[in-house]
């Protein structure tokens, strides 16, 4: 399969723990995305990567979120001291390097936070 | 700052009804992208359609049809003869520019749609 794949698929921690979500984007695209989708809700951009290089952040990334893509291949998206508000899937999306915005998305990572 | 607006939370249609969803878009810019995007129970969001801001010619494909009108900043989806298989949450999405060159995606919050036998 050369789609987008994410792991865990499922989270479910405790409030206060640290998760972590990995994600492969399409070999070879160099632009990589996280979104986050709340139920009843269209996902909610977080952070791009061109390559290594994280360009941009949203403002709904607090400092308890940290996002890496050490050698411009996949991605970790880092939740410390989860709190339940956190509960959420976690998007990944990748496209190779044009301005279309046309995304593919992974299946996702859902985190629940008791 | 940009937003879209999908007003149709859910919309039930028996098999082989047309269906159209609805997608109202606000934005300052002069280019921009607009899409739909398909989301089965399985959760991954499937590419449908992608109209950039200065083309607004509609587009059929298959049993889909999509209306781009700049002048009432809509962009609407509409399945003909509907099928179960279409069920799902359909989300329009507005892209604007980043840095670097890279786009993010701004959703609607979706219509859900069931395709009932």
């Amino acid at each position: 399969d050369t789609g987008v794949s994410q792991d865990p698929r499922h989270k479910i921690t405790k409030r206060g723990q640290n998760v972590t979500f990995r994600c492969d984007p399409i070999s070879e695209h160099n632009r990589l995305y996280w979104y986050r989708q709340t139920l009843g809700q269209g996902p909610e951009f977080l952070t791009y990567f061109q390559n290594e290089a994280q360009l941009e952040k949203s403002r709904l990334l607090s400092d308890r979120f940290s996002a890496e893509r050490p050698k411009g291949s996949f991605s970790t998206l880092e939740i410390q001291r989860t709190e339940q508000g956190d509960s959420a899937m976690y998007l990944c999306a990748s496209i190779a390097r044009d301005n279309t915005g046309e995304l593919f998305f992974g299946e996702g990572s859902r985190l629940t936070v008791l | 700052a940009q937003k879209v607006t999908q007003a149709q939370t859910e919309i039930s249609v028996v098999e082989k009804e047309d269906v159209t969803l609805d997608c109202v878009y606000e934005t300052r810019d002069t280019t921009y992208y607009l899409f739909w995007y398909k989301q089965p129970p399985s959760g991954e969001l499937v590419f449908l359609i992608r109209r950039n801001s200065f083309d607004e010619q509609n587009e059929i494909s298959g049993r889909y049809s999509w209306n781009f009108q700049k002048s009432t900043s809509s962009f609407n989806f509409t399945i003909t003869a509907s099928q179960v298989v279409d069920s799902a949450v359909y989300f329009c999405a507005l892209s604007v520019l980043l840095t670097g060159g890279g786009n993010k995606l701004t959703f609607g919050t979706g219509t859900q749609l069931k395709v009932e036998l």
